[in-house]
């Protein structure tokens, strides 16, 4: 059974840093593009960046360049992403997916974790 | 960036009817469109990939067309479980972009 289980949000204040995590089983994490996507409270559904399967190539929405960094650990079947420089704005749940290859859809979600930036 | 934009936003129905959804991109983008459904407190859930085709698992009465610019979603006959909302998603360049969503309630 494919399992996505993210971990690491909270609240923190504007400014602050955060890294979430994402832990896989179930499929070839090493053979998969992943993503992160995020939904701010009662609003749709915005992709945040992503990554090939070696980490060789990352692609991030514009509003989070040079703020936010993705990354991942095959052996640990695991995917990150730190976030610093927190704004309000970046207040949502955040999703883990799989990506079924570069500028794709997402067949697999995790259940999300809440990131808060409120002083 | 491809602006993808839905109709309706919210749409009411019974148990049985037929509903078409409807999302347009703002530039060409192939059949690379995907369709997910979320319910309240929950992930989405993929429905149809490359405009048309069923993901594994999904009820025969979700249906998807179109190309280019113009898709639809459709479910045949809507059932309990089917009352959602629905989002559209281009997969053909970045940054990968969604529509806003249909609410789909009962009438």
């Amino acid at each position: 059974e494919v399992q996505l289980v993210e971990s690491g949000g909270g609240l923190v204040q504007p400014g602050g840093s955060l890294r979430l995590s994402c832990a896989a089983s179930g499929f070839n994490f090493s053979a998969s593009w992943m993503t992160w996507v995020r939904q701010a409270p009662g609003e749709g559904l915005e992709w945040v960046a992503n990554i090939k399967q070696d980490g060789s190539e990352k692609y991030y929405e514009d509003s989070v360049k040079g703020r936010f960094t993705i990354s991942r650990d095959n052996a640990q079947n695991s995917l990150y992403l730190q976030m610093n420089s927190l704004r309000a704005e970046d207040t949502a749940v955040y999703y883990c997916a799989r990506e079924r290859g570069p500028a794709s859809h997402f067949d697999y979600w995790g259940q999300g974790t809440l990131v808060t930036v409120s002083s | 960036d491809i602006q993808m934009t839905q109709s309706p936003s919210s749409v009411s129905a019974s148990v049985g009817d037929r509903v078409t959804i409807t999302c347009r991109a703002s530039q060409v983008i192939s059949r690379w469109l995907a369709w997910y459904q979320q319910k309240p407190g929950k992930a989405p859930n993929l429905l149809i990939y490359d405009a048309s085709t069923l993901q594994s698992g999904v009820p025969s009465r979700f249906s998807g067309s179109g190309s280019g610019t113009d898709f639809t979603l459709t479910i045949s006959s809507l059932q309990p479980e089917d009352f959602a909302i629905y989002y559209c998603q281009q997969a053909n360049s970045f940054p990968l972009t969604f529509g806003g969503g249909t609410k789909v309630e009962i009438k």
